[in-house]
């Protein structure tokens, strides 16, 4: 089973602060990374599949970064609203099979206070 | 609207009651995927298909099985279903089943066995 950890796993920030939190994942047989938002009570929702070595993304106030040969992806959060409050989950695609089988991390509850 | 549908949302059961959880999704997805999601433990994903009658385990398929007769449709069977199964599961898919796909999430099933 693969090791996809991620930290913190929880954090409180006020409204208007910037954030970021850390995805790691094995280095070897990189297929592609992904960011989901998971709003309680809700399905999670893809933010973005990463597949090259310093790709940046980016989603109006959200964006992320990977290093595959370290093994670890960022995401940001500029100025923070209340609605950004949720659960970020990165999964990362199984090695074993050719199929989009994720491993997911345990996730970083993000919650902004107004 | 592209969707994935699960039902029920909601069902509370005893222990070697048979039961099915129906999965549809509207997008003409070819890889459909069924996770559970345990406090402290993450998504696991539990069985998956990359296409029509083809279908393979994924990290937890103990006590459950499924099918794949149409493209649209993913169930999940509890042939006898046990406490431990108590979960809340997800159904998703994606376009393929390509790593560099994202994965749409159904609204969820939370499941109590008695």
């Amino acid at each position: 089973i693969l090791n996809v950890e991620q930290s913190p796993q929880s954090l409180h920030v006020q409204e208007g602060d910037s954030t970021n939190f850390t995805c790691s994942f094995p280095s070897s047989n990189f297929y592609a990374l992904h960011w989901y938002r998971w709003e309680t009570a809700k399905s999670p929702e893809a933010l973005f599949v990463m597949t090259l070595n310093g790709d940046e993304k980016k989603k109006g106030r959200i964006s992320a970064t990977l290093n595959t040969k370290e093994g670890y992806s960022y995401l940001y959060i500029k100025g923070s609203q209340p609605e950004d409050s949720a659960t970020y989950l990165c999964a990362f695609p199984s090695p074993h099979n050719a199929g989009n089988m994720l491993t997911f991390g345990g996730g970083t509850r993000l919650m902004v206070k107004p | 609207e592209a969707q994935v549908t699960q039902n029920p949302r909601y069902l509370i059961t005893v222990t070697g009651k048979k039961l099915t959880v129906t999965c549809s999704q509207n997008m003409n997805h070819e890889y459909m995927s069924w996770y559970r999601q345990d406090p402290g433990l993450g998504l696991r994903q539990i069985y998956y298909s990359m296409n029509v009658e083809v279908t393979d385990k994924g990290d937890v398929p103990e006590g459950y099985k499924v099918s794949r007769k149409e493209k649209r449709n993913f169930p999940l069977i509890l042939e006898s279903p046990s406490p431990n199964q108590t979960s809340l599961y997800f159904c998703a898919s994606s376009a393929t089943g390509l790593s560099n796909q994202p994965q749409h999430f159904g609204d969820g099933t939370r499941l109590s066995i008695l």
